[in-house]
């Protein structure tokens, strides 16, 4: 149980275009759902919370027009990357949280690999 | 506000040696703490998690790690490293159920046959 699945799993565009990248619980009610990005070698850098039905929160620095969130349903979030350029080529990581189990565990998909050509 | 610091970004040992991966954090109160694995390419399994129960925590594939508030400590160990056990590790720490993950830098675990 609590799988999580990410699609595309990697994906390359051109500059300037928009991408997106899905997220879902696949047995499992997510009330909330995270997006990281990481860069090669480092860690990973959390962009957003979102939760169900609302607006996404975005951390500091991160630019909400650019990295669109949509969280229309229990298992899916999705995240649009909008006129990508090159440095917006990273591996992107959701995770989500079981809305009915009180946990604070989180679930990690399988990530995306954006490369901005 | 909570920080973890994971001591050595890279740390190499050989088969059937003993696996210590160091984690620090810093909280004003009683954290949640996990180590997560990852694999090139991939995304991050959940090892083990402390949740102010038992401090000496068990994970799967033969990791464990002890929760030590007096040194503000939460250090991942293994008696004997498997060659599959190279990839990178994370700490991580929560205030709260629900609440945001803070993530260490991570340390890449090497294996030496």
């Amino acid at each position: 149980g609590a799988v999580v699945s990410q699609h595309p799993s990697r994906v390359i565009c051109k500059s300037g275009t928009s991408v997106k990248i899905e997220c879902r619980s696949l047995d499992f009610q997510a009330t909330t759902m995270f997006w990281y990005r990481q860069f090669p070698k480092k860690s990973l850098m959390l962009m957003a919370t979102s939760n169900e039905g609302s607006k996404a929160t975005y951390e500091q620095g991160v630019e909400k027009d650019k990295f669109l969130i949509n969280h229309a349903s229990l298992t899916l979030s999705t995240l649009t990357v909008t006129s990508a350029h090159p440095e917006d080529s990273s591996f992107y990581i959701c995770s989500a949280r079981d809305g009915i189990r009180v946990t604070n565990e989180q679930y990690f998909g399988p990530g995306t690999r954006l490369t901005v050509t | 506000a909570q920080s973890v610091t994971q001591l050595g970004s890279h740390v190499s040992v050989s088969e059937g040696a003993l696996v210590l991966l160091r984690c620090n954090y810093s909280s004003s109160v009683p954290p949640y703490l996990f180590w997560y694995v990852q694999y090139p390419n991939q995304g991050l399994q959940l090892l083990l998690k402390y949740t102010s129960a038992a401090t000496l925590v068990k994970g799967i594939n033969g990791f464990e790690a002890e929760f030590k508030k007096s040194e503000t400590s939460f250090h991942l160990t293994k008696p004997s490293a498997h060659m599959s056990d190279a990839a990178e590790y994370f700490c991580a720490v929560t205030l709260n159920q629900g609440g945001k993950l803070i993530f260490g830098q991570g340390t890449e675990l090497s294996v030496k046959p």
